[in-house]
């Protein structure tokens, strides 16, 4: 069965530090990845989505992420994180299952931003 | 578009009444999602749609659950006999599929919150 991993579920970090949250999926076939952000209160909102091409994917606030099929990985990052980057973060992977789409979240990793 | 619309926004109700939340998702949206959010088990899909049919519902919990999609621009998330356990933020997502192509990210409504005591 798919599966997605998150290995990191709580990040504290200061401002102005660097991030980077690991996502790694189990799947064979073409897949369609992506970061959703969820801040206090809120509901998923859309971070970065690769498809296909450029492997170097940028969103919103800053936010990057590389995908390396050869490590079945999407690892988010950002140069220097906000007091306001205080989110948790969820990675998804979306593939081809007899026609469909089956999506997978991963589990989550809430990240604490320190003024 | 005013996005996923979802209702009610909070429900606070007792063991062993029915509950009915609803969704509209975004309009020319063919795949629409419900999915429960809680601090222990984090964010399950519990069922997804695409053209108004039931395609995954292995994520539903038991037959307490149910869910319908009689439209394109209507679905209804309903629990009966609620439990306490139930008491989670329920969120409806939908997107758009391509067929066999790419599937576009979902938009997210902004949740239920239940609670059942």
């Amino acid at each position: 069965a798919q599966s997605v991993s998150q290995h990191n579920h709580h990040v504290i970090l200061s401002e102005a530090a660097s991030l980077e949250l690991g996502c790694n999926y189990s799947y064979g076939g073409t897949v369609n990845l992506f970061w959703y952000v969820q801040y206090p209160g809120q509901h998923l909102q859309l971070l970065l989505k690769y498809f296909s091409g450029d492997p170097l994917v940028k969103g919103i606030k800053g936010f990057e992420a590389e995908f390396i099929k050869s490590k079945f990985s999407f690892n988010l990052r950002k140069p220097s994180v906000q007091w306001s980057d205080t989110a948790e973060y969820f990675c998804a992977v979306t593939m081809n299952s007899g026609g469909y789409q089956k999506v997978t979240f991963g589990t989550g990793t809430k990240l604490q931003v320190i003024p | 578009d005013a996005g996923v619309i979802q209702s009610p926004r909070h429900e606070v109700t007792e063991m062993g009444q029915e509950v009915t939340l609803r969704c509209k998702p975004i309009s020319g949206h063919n795949s629409l999602f419900w999915y429960r959010q809680t601090m222990m088990r984090g964010l399950e899909l519990l069922i997804y749609f695409n053209n108004n049919v039931p395609i995954d519902d292995s994520g539903m919990p038991e037959d307490r659950f149910s869910a319908k999609m009689p439209n394109a621009s209507f679905s209804t998330l309903k629990i009966q006999p609620s439990e306490p356990r139930d008491s989670a933020v329920y969120f409806c997502a939908s997107s758009f599929s391509h067929g066999t192509g790419s599937y576009n990210e979902q938009f997210f409504g902004p949740g239920t919150r239940l609670t059942v005591l």
